[in-house]
Parts: C-alpha cells; structure tokens; sequence
C-alpha cells in the first residue's frame, strides 16, 4: 500500500533536548511538508521540501529543522530552542507543481514535554 | 494575506439532521479548494476538492460543498448526518501563496447527538 508513514506515534522529550521525528512516504511524490497542529490553531505550516536537498521555511519554522537527503524521506528535529513543543505533528505530501492536487498525510506524531 | 475561515470551532447537530460546516476564502484568484476530515490522534483524510468545472463537488461519506466565486465560499453539507460524521474538519485553499502551500482553517469539531 503506498502511504505516508510516520514514526513514532507517541514521544516524550526532557527540556533541553533535540529529538527527530520520521516522515516516510512511497507515493513518489516530490513535494514534502510539515505541520504543527495545536488544539484551536488548525495545521501551521513549519516547512516543506519541493525536492531532494532543498526545502523552505514555512509560517513558524524557528526552533525546529528538516532535511531532506532522500525523495522518501524528510524528517523534522524539534531542537532545545522550540521553547513550547508540545504538539500533534503531522507530515504531508503532494505531487510536485500540482496545485490542484490534495496533499496526503501521515498519521501523526504526539510530542509532549516531561 | 490569503487566508481561510472556518465560521463556528464547534458545530452540534442531531443524529439525521442537515449539516452544514462553513468556509470562506480570501483570493484575488479563484483558488483551489479542499475539506478535510480528521478522527481522534489521526492525520487528515480527504472528503472532496474543487480545482475548476462544477461548483457542486460530491466526495466521501455522502458530503458534498458547493464553490461560490460571489460570495468566497466553499461550505460542506451532508443531508443527514450519522455518529460516524464526528471528527474535526478542515477547509484548505491551494495556488495562492506559491502553489505549493496548503493553508488551512482553523477547523471546525462536528459532535452528533443521539
């Protein structure tokens, strides 16, 4: 089945530490997002990737970053600087260049701050 | 700044009755639309899009929206709603910031009374 797959559902971080969350996808699809979903605030785009090695801030990238070394795979670091992390993260994609066309999402990845 | 609204955080209808989530966008151009659904600790799931031709998109689950260029809208509808339709639902634009940005509402929690 293709998808998006992203890992892990649940994680738990101490103050003070980076952690990196997964965003696989077997869609081929070139474009790649992140978002942060906040109860009340809807899905804020944190940033997205159009292709391999390259991505873009999206409305509330400071204390986090991506990379994007492979098609399949754009994964997020929350770093000690994101200083209220607790969140729903969820992970997209879409065809490239295609406005028209619906983006497809993960399941999601719950952060919480201990 | 393009934008989307979602008018009501949290709509409640009976079992069977109309339902009715509401959209407006804000354009220079018509965009390309979407609605959303999300269940509990999942990711978004597409109900139905409107990229051009019929303004009256049927998606899933018996949902449908109607797009309106004189009035900015996109509402969702479904005649007769069943438990099964609560969830929260999202209205999104595309091809107005960049095209490949999705911008999202602020969602709206749909809870059906027996």
């Amino acid at each position: 089945d293709g998808g998006i797959t992203q890992s892990p559902k649940y994680l738990f971080r101490k103050e003070g530490q980076n952690v990196t969350l997964s965003c696989e996808q077997n869609l081929n699809h070139d474009a790649m997002y992140w978002y942060r979903q906040d109860p009340g605030q809807g899905l804020r785009l944190i940033y997205y990737s159009q292709i391999v090695n390259d991505f873009q801030k999206g409305d509330i990238a400071e204390g986090y970053s991506v990379s994007r070394e492979k098609k399949e795979s754009f994964p997020l670091t929350v770093t000690s600087a994101q200083k209220n992390p607790t969140a729903f993260y969820l992970c997209a994609s879409r065809r490239e260049g295609q406005a028209n066309t619906e983006a497809f999402f993960g399941q999601g990845t719950r952060l919480t701050v201990v | 700044a393009q934008s989307v609204t979602q008018l009501g955080s949290h709509v409640s209808v009976s079992e069977g009755a109309l339902v009715l989530l509401r959209c407006n966008y804000s354009s220079s151009v018509p965009p390309y639309l979407f609605w959303y659904v999300q269940y509990p600790n999942q990711g978004l799931q597409l109900l139905l899009k409107y990229t051009t031709g019929a303004t009256l998109v049927k998606g899933i689950n018996g949902f449908e929206a109607e797009f309106k260029k004189s009035e900015t809208s996109f509402h969702l509808t479904k005649p007769s709603a069943h438990m099964s339709d609560a969830a929260e639902y999202f209205c999104a634009v595309s091809g107005v910031q960049g095209a490949q940005k999705l911008v999202f509402g602020q969602g709206t929690r749909l809870t059906i009374n027996p």
